[in-house]
């Protein structure tokens, strides 16, 4: 069964700095990665997704990296901002269908 | 265009009730999947329709159920309920099967139950 991590569980930066998620899956056999934003009480936003043929995307100040082969992908935050604050989640999908494994998110406060 | 969208926002139960949850996906949306999240869990895949047919399943009893109409909207239905069905319910739409690039999740904002 396919188990996702996310590393740190919490993180609290200073407005302005870069930061850098983690994201861990144990079945390299993934089709897709998705990166979302959770607001509290609230349903999730679609950052990125990058299929499994790619290496990485970009949106904005958003960077999002896949290497199968070590099971991890990163996203990376440039010039963070209050606004930034929420929770990010990671999800693989590994069969021909729409199933999606979550990690348990990382908590990211970003300090005016 | 519209997103998804999940009726009720917010439900309140007793144990032992039944509840049903919509989700409308986004138009042209044919794959509908929904998913609990809860603090200690997380979110975990309940299931999957696709031209309505149930396509996944996830590890849940059979008291959670689901359809899906010809319109792409779909229905998931809780029996019997217990206090740790207490979640929140996500529904997720996306264009179509898991061709790369294809298969993009957009979420709801989800239905809070409440078992009492």
């Amino acid at each position: 069964k396919q188990e996702v991590t996310q590393i740190p569980a919490a993180l609290s930066v200073p407005e302005g700095e870069n930061l850098v998620l983690n994201c861990s899956f144990t079945d390299s056999a993934i089709y897709n990665l998705q990166w979302f934003r959770q607001d509290p009480g609230k349903g999730l936003t679609s950052l990125l997704l990058i299929q499994s043929s790619q290496r990485e995307q970009t949106s904005g100040r958003l960077n999002a990296s896949l290497d199968k082969s070590s099971g991890r992908s990163t996203l990376y935050i440039a010039a963070s901002q209050p606004g930034d604050s929420a929770t990010y989640l990671c999800a693989v999908s590994v069969y021909t269908g729409n199933q999606f494994y979550f990690g348990t998110g990382t908590s990211l406060t970003v300090i005016p | 265009k519209a997103g998804v969208t999940q009726t009720p926002r917010y439900l309140i139960k007793t144990r032992g009730q039944q509840v049903t949850l919509s989700c409308s996906p986004i138009s042209g949306h044919r794959s509908v999947s929904w998913y609990q999240q809860t603090p200690g869990q997380g979110l975990q895949f309940l299931f999957e329709y696709f031209s309505e047919t149930q396509r996944n399943k996830g590890n849940f009893p059979g008291r959670f159920s689901g359809r899906q109409f010809s319109n792409s909207r779909s229905e998931m239905n809780v029996s019997t309920l217990e206090l740790g069905d207490s979640a929140l319910y996500l529904c997720a739409s996306s264009l179509a099967i898991a061709l790369a690039g294809y298969n993009e999740q957009f979420f709801g904002p989800g239905t809070r139950l409440t078992v009492l």
